[in-house]
């Protein structure tokens, strides 16, 4: 598969463990707030999002928190397993009309089974 | 699948030639937005097409250009190739203008030799 990046944060965990992904965001005013997993060989694919008028937000076993006072974002997956291993961003929007999202530069997550 | 189209998958052209990328949004999204992805250089945003008119531009070098169709696909022309303009180029679309999540396609994989 393609590599998207040599120089990523890279966190390895066992199968059935729990994983935290952190983000540190650039943007104050940003107000909304996506997580997107890329598999090798494909595109960004959407998991979670957040507002910035809340500051958590559960899906299928994966939960966003926000912490809007020190701009940091994590994605916390449950009972990680070896599908979910794959590179992790974390992306930003501003409150203007013409805001578009903005990319961290990810972080690689390697399950082992 | 996600819904976004990009074709082609793979393209290997010469320094100083020209190419064309090819997207056709998810059925009913009216933006489209492009992205360049560089192992040094994460996801950077290249420019948002709405309806058909160009409503966001980020960081896209003046050899490139980008339009949108009446039906609504879109195509990322990049000129003067160089060495570095080697990368994962993917498009993007969603809804509405400004809002949510967008959805990826798998990408074009652009090698400039």
């Amino acid at each position: 598969g393609e590599s998207v990046g040599l120089h990523l944060p890279t966190l390895s965990v066992q199968e059935g463990d729990n994983s935290i992904i952190n983000c540190a965001y650039s943007n104050s005013a940003s107000d909304y707030f996506i997580w997107y997993k890329q598999e090798s060989g494909k595109g960004p694919q959407f998991i979670i999002d957040i507002r910035s008028n809340m500051d958590k937000r559960q899906g299928q076993r994966v939960t966003v928190l926000l912490n809007k006072t020190v701009k940091h974002l994590s994605l916390q997956i449950a009972a990680t397993q070896p599908g979910d291993s794959a590179v992790y961003f974390c992306a930003e929007k501003g409150n203007s009309g013409y805001s578009t999202l903005t990319f961290g530069k990810g972080t690689m997550l390697l399950v082992s089974p | 699948d996600s819904g976004v189209t990009q074709t082609p998958k793979h393209l290997i052209t010469a320094t100083g030639q020209r190419v064309t990328l090819r997207c056709s949004p998810r059925s009913g999204d009216l933006s489209v937005y492009w992205y360049q992805q560089s192992l040094d250089q994460g996801l950077q945003f290249l420019i948002q097409y709405y309806n058909g008119e160009e409503r966001a531009k980020g960081n896209i070098l003046e050899r490139f250009s980008a339009q949108q169709f009446p039906d609504l696909h879109s195509e990322l022309n990049l000129s003067s190739l160089e060495l570095g303009d080697s990368a994962l180029y993917f498009c993007a679309s969603s809804p509405g203008p400004t809002g949510g999540g967008y959805t990826f396609g798998s990408g074009t994989r652009l090698t400039v030799v």
